[in-house]
């Protein structure tokens, strides 16, 4: 079945430096979403990407899904404390059960300030 | 405008006690979803209803069961609870795009 893997599992930063998490899906998908999850809160939606090599920005995080529709990547720029959670990517397939979102096991976000 | 409600927040099973776990939303959403999340798991899915009167199987449905009572009310049911279903439970909504999910129920099966 569907896979997403995403890594890396943890990521501890000095506050100021960047951070990258990776999102990889065994099979090409019609749509990735990415969410973040605050430590003892519930996942919240940050963005979906649709087109083949989308690039989206809010702010300091920068949002990209690859030419094959396969990965993706999640960027902050310059991260704050505010930035610490874990950052879960979901990616959708084409039809039928393949049509609900497979959620990545999420990547873990520390920063020292 | 309280997106989707779940309760209850805290419950504590002893093995083979039934319970419901609540969720409603009052967003309009027709496809409503209940995942569970253990550590370093991430999310997986149990059981989803695309549109009121559907229900249907996700990633981990045994041992659960669900009821779509209306468009906003989606419930989880545990007939005979067992300690691999401690877990912390999420429910969520969708109208195709995003999914807004519930503050969770954090359940521990002694």
């Amino acid at each position: 079945g569907q896979q997403v893997m995403q890594i890396p599992q943890y990521q501890h930063v000095q506050e100021g430096e960047d951070f990258t998490t990776y999102c990889n899906s065994s099979t090409t998908l019609s749509n990735i979403q990415w969410y973040k999850q605050r430590p003892g809160g519930h996942p919240v939606f940050l963005i979906q990407l649709v087109k083949s090599g989308e690039v989206k920005k809010q702010k300091r995080l920068t949002f990209q899904f690859g030419e094959a529709k396969k990965n993706s990547s999640l960027h902050i720029t310059a991260t704050q404390t505010t930035d610490v959670g874990t950052y879960f990517c979901a990616g959708r397939g084409y039809g039928g059960s393949q049509g609900n979102l497979i959620f990545g096991k999420g990547t873990k976000l520390s920063v020292k300030p | 405008n309280a997106g989707v409600t779940q309760t209850p927040k805290f419950q504590v099973l002893k093995t083979g006690q039934s319970m419901t776990l609540q969720c409603a939303q009052d967003m309009n959403h027709n496809s409503m979803y209940w995942y569970r999340q253990d550590p370093g798991m991430g999310l997986r899915l149990i059981y989803y209803s695309a549109s009121e009167g559907t229900t249907d199987k996700g990633e981990v449905p045994n041992g659960y069961n669900v009821s779509r009572l209306n468009k906003r009310e989606f419930s989880l049911r545990l007939e005979s609870a067992a300690p691999s279903q401690t877990s912390v439970y999420f429910c969520a909504s969708s109208d195709g795009d995003g999914y807004t999910f519930g503050s969770g129920t954090r359940l521990t099966v002694v």
